[in-house]
């Protein structure tokens, strides 16, 4: 079954540290998103990549890095710049706005999460 | 910029009809969608209108007015199962805006 997977679960940093958080989507999708979820507010954009080899910056990006050197990973680090990271970090792909194949009703489809905690 | 607005929080008991509003704001405007999501878990697609009026699917039906900026959700025969966290989302026309931007979520609990 095509899905997206994000690992770990669950994660744990010590102040200073950075970590990588995984993404990997066998959907065929061009277009891959990170999202931070923080509680009781919406999903805010980290960062997004319309196409491999190239992303943007979305609303949120400082202390955050990523890269997309393959179409079905876009892995997330969080750098130790990122002042409060503890957060739930959700990763989807969709097809992109630019493909000719692209309709607006097309949804995102997200993976399961990862709850950084930093301790 | 983008926002949304959205309740915070809604209860109803099983059976019952519930309505959860959208109010938005946006540069462009390329449809507004609604995601749900249970506690922990991945925010799952339910629909997207792009012209107004209401679109039904099942038990869940989603209305839009563009000239309002507003959309709602309409879940009826509510079921326990439905107890989540229901978001709306937009898209806009340009830059980061042209992914999509969510409101801060609708915790609808529902009583037996």
């Amino acid at each position: 079954d095509g899905g997206i997977t994000q690992s770990p679960k669950y994660l744990f940093r010590k102040e200073g540290q950075n970590v990588t958080l995984s993404c990997e989507q066998n959907l065929n999708h061009d277009a891959m998103y990170w999202y931070r979820q923080d509680p009781g507010q919406g999903l805010r954009l980290i960062y997004y990549s319309q196409i491999v080899n190239d992303f943007q910056k979305g609303d949120i990006a400082e202390g955050y890095s990523v890269s997309r050197e393959k179409k079905e990973s876009f892995p997330l680090t969080v750098t130790s710049a990122q002042k409060n990271p503890t957060a739930f970090y959700l990763c989807a792909s969709s097809i992109p706005v630019h493909s000719p194949s692209f309709l607006p009703n097309y949804g995102y489809t997200f993976g399961s999460g990862t709850r950084l905690t930093v301790v | 910029g983008q926002s949304l607005e959205q309740p915070s929080e809604v209860t109803a008991v099983e059976g019952a009809i519930v309505q959860i509003n959208c109010t938005y704001q946006t540069s462009g405007f390329y449809g507004l969608s609604w995601y749900q999501q249970h506690d922990g878990g991945a925010p799952t697609f339910l629909s997207y209108n792009a012209l107004d009026g209401l679109e039904e699917t099942g038990r869940f039906s989603s209305f839009l007015s563009r000239s309002d900026s507003y959309g709602y959700l309409l879940l009826q025969e509510l079921q326990m199962k439905d107890s989540a966290s229901y978001f709306c989302a937009v898209r806009g026309s340009s830059g980061s805006a042209r992914q999509l931007t969510f409101g801060s979520g609708t915790q609808l609990t529902v009583l037996p």
